[in-house]
């Protein structure tokens, strides 16, 4: 079975710096895909980022890029020019072939001015 | 934009009552999902629904749970006699195609069982 590890409950980040947060994953499964979905205390989930596995490029979108180690089965979220209205939690995905999602446990980021 | 929208965003029910949670997924959308999340705990998968019929489910979904599709554009999901630990957000999901399409969440439903 697929499973998703965040090791990092929390996270901080000052305004216009940069954070890192880190996602690994564990499947047999050579085609599939990779998300991280924002949740702020409203408790929607909006995704992110997402990351075909057969894709070798790293995906970005504006603020948001990732680092994709298929080999190390990582999946990291970069976010550049942090502000405060990235506070949220932050849940990596799996999907699986499927067609299920499998969250990460998240990571609660905290922007400071 | 479209959006998947959810009903009621709160309810409230007494242990061992029925409660029908109800969401209205994107209209052309083909593949529709619930999740639960339990307050301070990760997303959890419940069930994954195409072409009328379920297409898989977790070992959550058991008997007292269920889902239907009543009219081509509700698609509900039935809790026939609530327990406490039902009490969690559930969150309907849908999906256009098959392929690299996400899955577009609903706002959830806050589901409080005393």
């Amino acid at each position: 079975a697929q499973t998703v590890t965040q090791s990092q409950p929390e996270m901080s980040v000052q305004e216009a710096e940069t954070v890192t947060l880190s996602c690994t994953y564990d499947t047999s499964e050579s085609d599939y895909y990779l998300f991280w979905y924002k949740q702020p205390p409203s408790r929607q989930m909006i995704l992110v980022i997402r990351q075909e596995a057969y894709k070798q490029q790293n995906a970005t979108e504006n603020r948001f890029s990732v680092d994709f180690q298929k080999a190390a089965k990582s999946f990291s979220l970069k976010i550049s020019d942090s502000q405060l209205g990235d506070a949220a939690m932050y849940f990596c995905a799996y999907r699986s072939a499927t067609d299920k999602l499998i969250f990460g446990t998240g990571t609660r980021l905290q922007v400071f001015p | 934009e479209p959006e998947v929208t959810q009903t009621p965003s709160h309810q409230v029910t007494q242990m061992g009552q029925e409660v029908i949670l109800r969401c209205v997924p994107i209209s052309n959308h083909l593949y529709f999902y619930w999740y639960r999340q339990i307050l301070g705990q990760k997303v959890e998968f419940l069930v994954s629904f195409y072409n009328n019929e379920i297409s898989e489910k977790s070992e959550i979904f058991d008997d007292q749970f269920s889902v239907e599709r009543p009219d081509g554009s509700n698609f509900t999901l039935k809790i026939r006699s609530t327990k406490l630990e039902d009490s969690a957000m559930y969150f309907c999901a849908s999906r256009e195609l098959a392929g690299l399409t996400e899955q577009f969440f609903g706002p959830g439903t806050r589901l409080t069982v005393l």
